[in-house]
């Protein structure tokens, strides 16, 4: 019983170049979401997404940032022209549901660093 | 203001001693969640331990038990009998609601020394 899949564990893009993080939600789960861990930092939300639609992406920076959960695949988060400010570790987690007691399963994240 | 306050930047404990990490939280939302996280020096989030803000017993999980003091708005994680390999980031993290985001704090660097 696979949790959740993320990679690449580690991701190095150039400026300029575009990211792309791969996340398979565990088995079950169709409520995925994406958190940014800056260095030394708690995680921030980024987007919210269940089987083809955004939920909420209230987080996400609205230039060079989009997400994608299609109906087949993994959820696909797509950073464009990266900067260094982009460095960061990127999480993904899942859930079955959006009541309080539903806790989320998290990846072990992309480790994504600019050069 | 912060929703979610670890006023315990970095800590260190001797190997077998019990261990508290603080978290205070802030919500107006009479249900809510309140979840700690362990992230060690490998970087993955692990789940530790659930308190629901209507649950009337604190939480355990093994070596790990949740302080819960609803009046005063605290959630202390505390770790029994510590090991070397509790030695990691700890974060307090809730969830309002029907809300679906965590929100988390800052962490506490929590160190075993042999």
């Amino acid at each position: 019983n696979a949790g959740v899949m993320q990679n690449p564990r580690h991701l190095v893009r150039r400026r300029g170049q575009e990211a792309r993080l791969r996340c398979s939600p565990m088995k079950g789960h169709s409520h995925v979401y994406w958190y940014r861990q800056l260095p030394e930092e708690g995680l921030k939300f980024m987007v919210y997404l269940q089987k083809e639609n955004i939920i909420d992406e209230s987080g996400m920076p609205k230039e060079r940032f989009s997400a994608e959960f299609p109906k087949e695949g993994p959820s696909i988060l797509r950073i464009q022209q990266v900067v260094r400010g982009d460095s960061a570790a990127y999480f993904c987690a899942s859930s079955l549901g959006t009541a309080a007691n539903y806790g989320y399963t998290f990846g072990s994240g992309t480790r994504l660093t600019v050069v | 203001a912060q929703k979610i306050t670890q006023t315990q930047p970095g800590m260190f404990v001797q190997e077998k001693e019990a261990v508290t990490l603080d978290c205070t939280y802030d919500t107006s939302d009479p249900s809510y969640g309140l979840f700690w996280y362990k992230q060690p020096s490998s970087g993955e989030m692990i789940f530790l331990i659930y308190q629901g803000s209507y649950d009337q017993q604190n939480a355990t999980e093994g070596r790990y038990s949740l302080n819960f003091q609803k009046a005063r708005k605290s959630a202390n994680l505390v770790i029994s009998a510590s090991q070397l390999g509790d030695s990691a980031m700890y974060f307090c993290a809730m969830r309002e609601g029907g809300n679906y985001q965590l929100i988390w704090g800052a962490g506490t660097k929590l160190i075993i020394k042999p």
